[in-house]
């Protein structure tokens, strides 16, 4: 699977939008953007995914860029309870025995505050 | 309930102790996997079932690792003769769709934090 590069952390008003970059330059035709988040001593939570085209749907949405070397999630109204660890995760669609897992990296820790 | 259970939540075992660690994933789903997570980094994959066949356990870290999900839903992950590198959060996680599919939601349990002291 690509491999994604993350900042280390990041800040963001409550009320505002929460946006986290992702880079994923060597991902391939069949591979998925996949969105966790990980609020502390919990197991990480789906958010989002998708392969070439924007996605949105109740908690965020994922831009894609058109040469799907990067993404960005977009926590539209970020509140205090989204204070976590948000991992970027590329994955086959299929193919081989791999495409079963999900390799996290080290994600980016973003802190929301009043 | 409904998500991925996993007991216990919390293990204390002496070194050289066998653990084994239970995941009740949600019901109906074909895939399981189990994640290590030592404190500070990320999720690390250690195998994966669909239904009750094991088709990658490239991640186990040594044979002293042994994961089983006899009949297509409980699994458990066993460790013997723990050791104080095996410290860490043990996740587990389900799927419905299965490798193949596309894409692929994982509802992950809260884990179970072990201790090898």
């Amino acid at each position: 699977d690509a491999k994604t590069t993350q900042p280390p952390s990041m800040d963001c008003a409550e009320g505002r939008a929460a946006n986290l970059p992702c880079n994923h330059s060597t991902i391939s035709g069949n591979e998925y953007v996949y969105w966790y988040r990980q609020i502390h001593s919990q197991g990480p939570q789906y958010i989002i995914h998708g392969l070439k085209n924007n996605e949105t749907n109740e908690m965020a949405s994922l831009i894609i860029t058109e040469d799907r070397k990067s993404s960005t999630l977009i926590l539209p109204h970020a509140t205090l309870r989204d204070t976590a660890v948000y991992y970027c995760i590329v994955r086959a669609a299929s193919g081989g025995t791999s495409y079963g897992k999900l390799t996290f990296g080290q994600g980016t820790i973003l802190t929301v505050h009043p | 309930g409904a998500g991925v259970s996993q007991s216990p939540r919390y293990k204390v075992a002496k070194r050289g102790q066998d653990v084994a660690l239970r995941c009740d994933p949600i019901s109906g789903h074909v895939s399981l996997f189990w994640y290590q997570q030592a404190l500070g980094q990320g999720p690390e994959f250690l195998t994966y079932f669909q239904n009750e066949a094991q088709l990658d356990k490239s991640g186990l870290p040594s044979d002293r690792f042994f994961a089983e999900r006899p009949e297509g839903s409980v699994s458990t992950l066993k460790i013997q003769r723990t050791q104080q590198e095996d410290s860490a959060v043990y996740l587990c996680a389900s799927s419905l769709s299965w490798i193949g599919q596309g894409s692929l939601e994982a509802f992950f349990g809260q884990g179970t934090r072990l201790t090898v002291v």
